[in-house]
């Protein structure tokens, strides 16, 4: 079946520095990819996608690009900010619509 | 646009209590509709989803039921509450397969 490995974390990063919170996936066929984000206390937000090999999702300074030969979506950002700080989870779009997401990595951005 | 409402946004119950969760969404029609559940650590976990009014797949053998009686709006209950049914209760919904729009979540507590 599906399945998404991301980092867990936490990660803990200073102001302006740079952001790598790795995900790689199995999956059959050719599956969309996200990330999401999720504020304190909030539901989740669609952060990026991309929906075939090589598109490069990007939102927000943020990029993720689909790697279909080595199964990965890594997220990155150069200059992270203190708004930044949130979880943040890499999922993978499967049959009838269904999501598998993976186990989220904390982000907390210091000043 | 589309908007999903989901309440209530906090939640403390009795255990053996029942539960009934709502989520409705606009602007869009015979949307996929899906039950998550965010427990303390951190991981989402796909309950229940439907693809049409009426029609429920379960994800996981639980003590809660989902049902569907209209096509925007989605329910989930529970008899009696576990200790264990504690957790962030997020809904969402898509119409294609390109991501999900989640609710704001609603935080359960069973006491």
């Amino acid at each position: 079946g599906n399945s998404v490995t991301q980092m867990e974390g936490p990660v803990t990063l200073s102001e302006e520095a740079f952001l790598t919170i790795n995900c790689t996936y199995t999956a059959t066929g050719y599956p969309s990819l996200f990330w999401y984000v999720q504020y304190p206390g909030e539901g989740l937000q669609l952060l990026l996608k991309a929906t075939k090999a090589d598109d490069k999702g990007s939102n927000k300074g943020f990029e993720a690009t689909y790697r279909k030969e080595t199964t990965s979506f890594h997220l990155e950002k150069g200059s992270v900010q203190v708004s930044d700080s949130a979880v943040y989870f890499c999922a993978l779009g499967g049959s009838n619509y269904k999501l598998t997401f993976g186990k989220g990595t904390l982000l907390t951005v210091n000043p | 646009s589309q908007t999903i409402h989901q309440w209530p946004a906090t939640l403390v119950q009795p255990v053996g209590s029942p539960l009934s969760l709502e989520c409705t969404v606009e602007g869009t029609s015979n949307p996929n509709l899906y039950w998550y559940r965010q427990a303390a650590g951190r991981g989402l976990q796909l309950l229940f989803y439907s693809v049409g009014i009426g029609q429920i797949s379960s994800e996981v053998p639980q003590n809660l039921s989902a049902s569907r009686p209209q096509d925007r709006q989605f329910i989930l209950s529970s008899k009696k509450l576990l200790l264990s049914d504690s957790g962030f209760y997020l809904c969402a919904w898509s119409v294609r397969q390109y991501g999900y729009t989640f609710g704001s979540g609603t935080r359960l507590t069973v006491v």
